[in-house]
């Protein structure tokens, strides 16, 4: 069974510019979940997706933004961008079926804002 | 509040040394999940292990171990007789009972690194 998959893998933007990304989640699963990295922070939930529906969202700006579609592939948006925005971004899928199921990662899209 | 706490930021040993990486965590919750995952140099964060809160059963599988304490609130992981493929970081995490909070809040994760 195919991983998560997330494209770009690597993406060099400018300060003001937006960007999507990508993910795809492991088939069958309906619940994508979105996370960011940066040294300073460390992992951070950004939004998850289920069926279509957010249903809950970290403390980020209005910026983010998600979506996911019928197909259970999820993109997320940022608009603005700032030079605090560079970061690893992770996608996680899971079945979600009961609240203790595993969340799968994807190998992440490197975000880098000059 | 930091709801996961990974006290050790870097941790180096030498091949088959074992290797155990705390973590603290913190809930009102009497439900709850914890997690152990590994991210490789390629970024990809890999599940190792989930422990629900009522099973304090501590496991071992393969070179892997977990000693889950409720009293103390901790989790932790041992690597026994550690290779230099382990060299990783590892990130402990916590969900939450809330059933529309369906997310995981990551410790600061440890950077173990094994040299041959």
């Amino acid at each position: 069974k195919a991983g998560v998959t997330q494209t770009p893998r690597y993406l060099i933007k400018t300060r003001g510019q937006q960007v999507t990304l990508s993910c795809s989640p492991i088939s069958g699963h309906r619940s994508v979940s979105w996370y960011q990295q940066t040294p300073g922070q460390g992992l951070q939930f950004l939004f998850e997706y289920f069926s279509e529906t957010q249903r809950n969202k970290g403390n980020f700006p209005g910026r983010f933004s998600g979506r996911q579609f019928s197909n259970s592939r999820s993109e997320m948006n940022v608009s603005t961008l700032e030079l605090g925005d560079s970061a690893l971004y992770l996608c996680a899928s899971s079945l979600a079926l009961r609240r203790n199921d595993e969340q799968y990662f994807g190998p992440g899209t490197r975000l880098t804002v000059t | 509040a930091q709801k996961v706490t990974q006290a050790q930021t870097e941790i180096s040993v030498v091949e088959k040394e074992d290797v155990t990486l705390d973590c603290v965590y913190e809930t009102r919750d009497t439900t709850y999940y914890l997690f152990w995952y590994k991210q490789p140099p390629s970024g990809e964060l890999v599940f190792l292990i989930r422990r629900n809160s009522f099973d304090e059963q501590n496991e071992i599988s393969g070179r892997y171990s977990w000693n889950f304490q409720k009293s103390t609130s901790s989790f932790n992981f041992t690597i026994t007789a550690s290779q230099v493929v382990d060299s990783a970081v590892y990130f402990c995490a916590l969900s939450e009972a809330d059933p529309n909070d369906y997310k995981l809040s990551f410790g600061a994760g440890t950077t173990v690194t094994v040299r041959a």
